[in-house]
């Protein structure tokens, strides 16, 4: 079945505490794309990568970290977490950069 | 200062009538129009798209107009069903190479039977 994935799904943390939010695709897309939502501004670009060792920045990077070493994974770091990364994040991909972007399930992260 | 705005938080139509969500922008290099559907603990899902060459985008229930003078566009579903309430987002693409999705804020959706 083809999908996005994204671990773990829920998570509570403390602030400064590093964390990794993973996310894997099984299509074999060249675009990902991590993107969060909150209350009244939908959903903002953090990152994106248009191809393995390609990403660039969106349009809320800081305070995030990804990196692209496989075609398949793009991992979203939070090297010192705060209180204001509380949020959902999406991770997406698609075939190209012009295609319409698939969706993992969403990470809810809460940091104290 | 958003570039794709959806100035109704929410709207409430009646199971089999017609259901029209807004959306407005601001970029003139957007090209590429999409919407996107989300359900509680989902994540969105591709609804319809429509490109700037056109004007309008039918897929079954759901058409996509794009009026491009007055950086407007709309998706209307006929006949509206329960299965339809969600939360519904407009999304835009800019042209050029280095292409970022810019999302609305998003229409909460209730279709009552």
């Amino acid at each position: 079945e083809a999908q996005v994935t994204q671990n773990p799904r829920y998570l509570i943390t403390v602030t400064g505490k590093k964390l990794t939010v993973t996310c894997s695709q099984n299509m074999n897309h060249e675009y990902m794309s991590w993107y969060r939502q909150d209350p009244g501004l939908g959903l903002r670009q953090i990152y994106y990568s248009m191809n393995v060792e390609v990403t660039d920045k969106g349009d809320v990077p800081e305070g995030y970290k990804v990196s692209r070493k496989e075609k398949r994974n793009f991992p979203l770091i939070l090297e010192s977490p705060s209180p204001n990364q509380t949020s959902l994040y999406f991770c997406a991909s698609s075939r190209t950069s012009f295609n319409e972007q698939y969706f993992g399930p969403g990470t809810r992260l809460t940091v104290t | 200062d958003q570039q794709v705005k959806q100035n109704s938080p929410s709207l409430s139509v009646q199971e089999g009538r017609i259901s029209i969500l807004n959306c407005d922008y601001t970029n003139s290099m957007f090209d590429y129009f999409l919407w996107y559907k989300k359900y509680p603990a989902e994540g969105p899902t591709f609804l319809i798209s429509i490109s700037s060459i056109k004007d309008k985008n039918e897929d079954g229930r759901f058409t996509v107009f794009l009026n491009k003078s007055a950086k407007h566009l709309s998706l209307h579903i006929v006949p509206s069903q329960p299965g339809d309430s969600a939360v519904y987002f407009c999304a835009a693409f800019p042209s050029g190479s280095a292409r970022q999705l810019t999302f609305g804020s998003g229409t909460q959706l209730t279709v009552l039977p």
